[in-house]
């Protein structure tokens, strides 16, 4: 099994920051890696895919980067709407397995 | 508009047993591999079970080997998940998930809105 490590689980960021979130994997994954945003009752949404390719309406505010066992997820001026809990998840290997999430909420 | 919603779940008593249901809309169900992930509350996602196009490969996570089966029915655009021998960690929202990639292994999109399983005495 893969693991997943998101850190850190919560993020305290003000409107307009640059807010990066991280995602450790236990092994190489390549480019394998989605990155998902949850807002409080609802289901995730898929924000991107192959590490960095944005699903179709998804502001370009939001930018994925890394490959192998690290990578990042960076909102480059945080937004009230963006106000959630992230989750990265690997697809390179069965079982397909998801992080822990973060958090990001207003400072 | 592509989209899933799930419906079925509810209170059930451990050992019980239920059976959820996925109708998908706005995409062509039976090109896709087809997907159940869940989450416990307060906690994070837990892939569940996958299943091919034709209906011939299914996966499971360890967890729920030999308990729960995933099976779909293309003619009538329906995805199911049969839950046998619930046991209190099997309580979480349920989702139901389109499966992009042909392969069968990638990320999930799109989701529905999740049904909220409860195994409780």
């Amino acid at each position: 099994v893969i693991w997943m490590t998101q850190s850190p689980s919560l993020v305290s960021a003000s409107i307009g920051d640059r807010v990066t979130l991280s995602c450790r994997v236990s092994q190489d994954i390549s480019s394998y890696l989605a990155w998902y945003q949850q807002k409080p009752g609802k289901a995730p949404d898929l924000l991107m895919y192959a590490t960095s390719t944005l699903q179709s309406g998804v502001p370009s505010r939001f930018s994925g980067s890394g490959s192998g066992t690290d990578f990042t997820l960076t909102i480059s001026s945080l937004q009230s709407e963006d106000l959630a809990t992230y989750y990265c998840q690997q697809y390179h290997s069965f079982p397909v397995t998801f992080g822990g999430g973060t958090k990001v909420e207003l400072k | 508009e592509v989209q899933v919603v799930e419906s079925g779940g509810g209170l059930v008593q451990p050992g019980g047993s239920l059976r959820l249901s996925c109708v998908p809309s706005g995409f062509a169900f039976s090109s896709y591999w087809m997907g159940w992930v869940r989450q416990a509350p307060g906690k994070g996602l837990e892939w569940v079970a996958n299943i091919k196009q034709d209906g011939n490969e299914e996966y499971y996570v360890d967890s729920v080997k030999g308990r729960f089966t995933i099976s779909r029915d293309n003619a009538k655009n329906s995805l199911y998940l049969q839950m046998n021998s619930l046991r209190a960690e099997d309580t979480a929202v349920y989702y139901c998930a389109r499966v992009p990639s042909g392969s069968g292994w990638s990320w999930f999109d799109p989701w529905g809105q999740g049904t909220l399983v409860t195994v409780s005495s």
